[in-house]
């Protein structure tokens, strides 16, 4: 059974960059029946699908249009984990961020949650 | 503004059937299955119906799913109180280079 445990900062000063990491236990990051997403949450935008990343034979990488300019993730294939990395922040990327695995039935499970604050 | 369209709240009473709906488009509804999650607060979305239909194991068949067209449909019955949630919607929409989408979700509350 996959679980994915998050970790990062809580706060963030507004310019700087946002760096999340999501290790997974339970399969491989390297699956090639497994996508590893990001997901955000906040009052004013909602549930928001921020990206993935997974592996069919070499690595793809999708983002949402509303963040693309300013988003990486990566996996780590050394410690089976993948991380988020969200540059330029501003107050309305305060949120609180998911990890997520996506197999055939959908996005499933999350992570716990990480609640970021961007504030000087 | 979320792109799948849900009521902000919905109610019941203990015992009653309550439904939630989903309205999205031909590019995600319209061509994928479509997933519902119930939010507790403080905690993670939780899969509640996968492939428009289907229960994950330990999700009470009281819960059930269903879609026609470009909407789809939550259905609770034998409301209990520990039912009170948030619950959203989530699909794959096929636009662009394809993306999740998900309702602005329908907090329940049973009176």
């Amino acid at each position: 059974q996959v679980q994915l445990q998050q970790s990062g900062p809580g706060l963030v000063k507004p310019s700087q960059t946002l760096s999340l990491t999501c290790a997974i236990s339970g399969d491989t990051i390297s699956s090639n029946s497994a996508a590893w997403n990001w997901i955000r949450q906040s009052p004013s935008r909602g549930l928001e699908w921020l990206g993935r990343t997974y592996y069919r034979s070499k690595w793809y990488r999708h983002y949402a249009l509303s963040v693309k300019s300013r988003i990486i993730i990566n996996p780590d294939t050394s410690k089976n984990q993948f991380t988020l990395q969200l540059n330029s922040v501003t107050p309305e990327d305060t949120a609180v961020y998911y990890c997520a695995s996506s197999y055939a039935n959908g996005l499933d499970p999350w992570g716990r949650g990480t609640l970021v604050t961007v504030s000087s | 503004q979320s792109v799948l369209t849900q009521p902000p709240s919905a109610s019941g009473t203990p015992g009653q059937r309550v439904t939630i709906s989903c309205s999205g488009s031909s590019s995600n509804i319209g061509t994928n299955t479509v997933n519902w999650y119930q939010q507790l607060p403080g905690t993670a979305p939780k899969l509640l119906i996968y492939r428009t239909n289907q229960r994950p194991s330990g999700v009470p068949d009281r819960f059930s799913g269903s879609k026609s067209g470009t909407s789809a449909s939550l259905a609770i019955s034998g409301l209990q109180s520990d039912d009170e949630a948030d619950y959203y919607c989530a699909t794959w929409d096929e636009s662009l280079n394809g993306f999740w989408v998900f309702g602005g979700g329908t907090k329940l509350t049973v009176l």
